[in-house]
Order: structure tokens, then C-alpha cells, then sequence
């Protein structure tokens, strides 16, 4: 069975904090992927990797980075939290790139930033 | 800009009625997804349309991927309660590296 794990399901920060969201998956897929899901926007992609040490922009990746050192770990990285970055953080991992084939998302982040 | 459009934003109906949601593209798709998130859950794959015209059924659901490869629709016949949550599709626009848009999703309530 697929697992992808985010290392918290709630964060609570205050604006200018440095939010670190870790992702792991462990099917040894290729491919993942950060999306941030807010009301009424659907899911929206900030980053993808397609492997070790690469990373390609999304549709908003602005005020965010990634890092991915190993294959099963994907982080998303707040470097300076703002109010507007409030809201729900989903990990995904697919084998293949998103044309190819599913995606598996794990639990979610719902970082709030005060 | 490259946008995947679905509608309706919400959808309630009674239990036992069929539903529908659609996803248009702005754009030529080479395939699209479909995904399911519960309330409070988090997404979880369908199914994937790749050719053009394309149905698939998954017991009470049907798939249609358009002739165009630009539109697609998920029908439910005769709803039942575990049906409720966000159906979203998502489009694959065949670029390089194959980028995906998710479309808002459509929030299905059910009415006893």
C-alpha cells in the first residue's frame, strides 16, 4: 500500500517564522509534488521534483522553496511565514510524471500563520 | 492562461437522484484524472481518461473523456451517502514535464 506522510496535521506559526513541511513517501516513486488547497481555489501547485536535487516551479511558488535530498523526502520550505500563506499543504507522490499516471496525496498541513 | 473549468461549484441532491460534474479545458488535453477527497480526508485517485471519446465505469460511475480531448464529466447514478465529498478533475496539458491543473472541484451534498 502506498503511504505518503506529512509530519504534522496542524502547525500554528507567527508571520516571519521560517515553517518547515515534511513529506515522505515510501513506494519509491520518482515524482512529488506540494499543492496548497484553499476554499473555493482547489488544489494549486507550488512545486514539483521529478528527482534527487531537482525541483521545477509550479503555478505559485512564490514565497516558497523545496528542498529534496532523497528520493522518499520532498520539504517545503516558508522561509519568511506570511498570513496569507494560511492554508492546507498536500503531498503527493505518482511513479510516473502527472501525464503518465496517479498521484497519491497524503494527509495534508493546515498551517495557520498569526 | 492554460485553465481547467468545472462546474457546478455544488451540487446538492437527494439520495437515490444521479449527479454530474464537468471540467472543460481551455486547452487540448493529452488525458485527464479524476479525484475524490471525503470531507476532512485528502484526494484520492478514480480513474484516468486518455482517448479521445473515451468511457470508463466504475460500478454507479461514469467517466467521459470529449471527442476534443478539452471537456470530461463524472456521472453518479442513484446517489448514496458515501458518495459526498469533492470530485475534482484534473487536466494533464502535454507540455514538457506534462504539467496538471487541477479544476475547483465540485462539493456533491447529499439530502436523505
Amino acid at each position: 500500500d502506498v503511504k505518503v506522510t506529512q509530519s504534522s496535521r496542524y502547525l500554528v506559526k507567527r508571520t516571519g517564522e521560517k515553517v518547515f513541511l515534511e513529506c515522505v513517501q515510501d513506494m519509491d516513486h520518482e515524482n512529488m509534488f506540494w499543492y496548497r488547497q484553499d476554499p473555493g481555489l482547489g488544489l494549486r501547485l507550488i512545486y514539483f521534483s521529478y528527482d534527487v536535487k531537482m525541483k521545477e516551479k509550479g503555478d505559485i511558488p512564490e514565497g516558497y522553496s523545496v528542498s529534496r535530498e532523497k528520493k522518499e523526502r520532498f520539504s517545503l520550505i516558508l522561509e519568511s511565514a506570511s498570513t496569507n500563506q494560511t492554508s492546507m499543504y498536500l503531498c503527493a507522490s505518482s511513479f510516473a510524471l502527472a501525464g503518465e499516471g496517479e498521484q497519491f496525496f497524503g494527509p495534508g498541513t493546515r498551517l495557520t500563520v498569526l | 492562461g492554460q485553465q481547467v473549468m468545472q462546474i457546478p461549484q455544488y451540487q446538492h441532491v437527494q439520495e437515490g437522484e444521479d449527479f454530474t460534474t464537468y471540467c472543460n479545458s481551455s486547452t487540448t488535453l493529452s488525458n485527464i484524472q479524476w479525484y475524490k477527497q471525503r470531507p476532512g480526508g485528502h484526494p484520492v485517485f478514480l480513474i484516468q481518461l486518455v482517448k479521445s471519446g473515451e468511457v470508463k465505469k466504475q460500478k454507479r460511475l461514469t467517466f467521459q473523456f470529449g471527442e476534443a480531448k478539452k471537456n470530461s464529466s463524472l456521472h453518479i447514478t442513484a446517489t448514496q451517502t458515501t458518495d459526498v465529498g469533492t470530485y475534482f478533475c484534473a487536466g494533464i496539458i502535454p507540455v514538457r514535464d506534462d504539467k496538471i491543473i487541477f479544476g475547483k472541484g465540485t462539493r456533491l451534498h447529499i439530502l436523505p
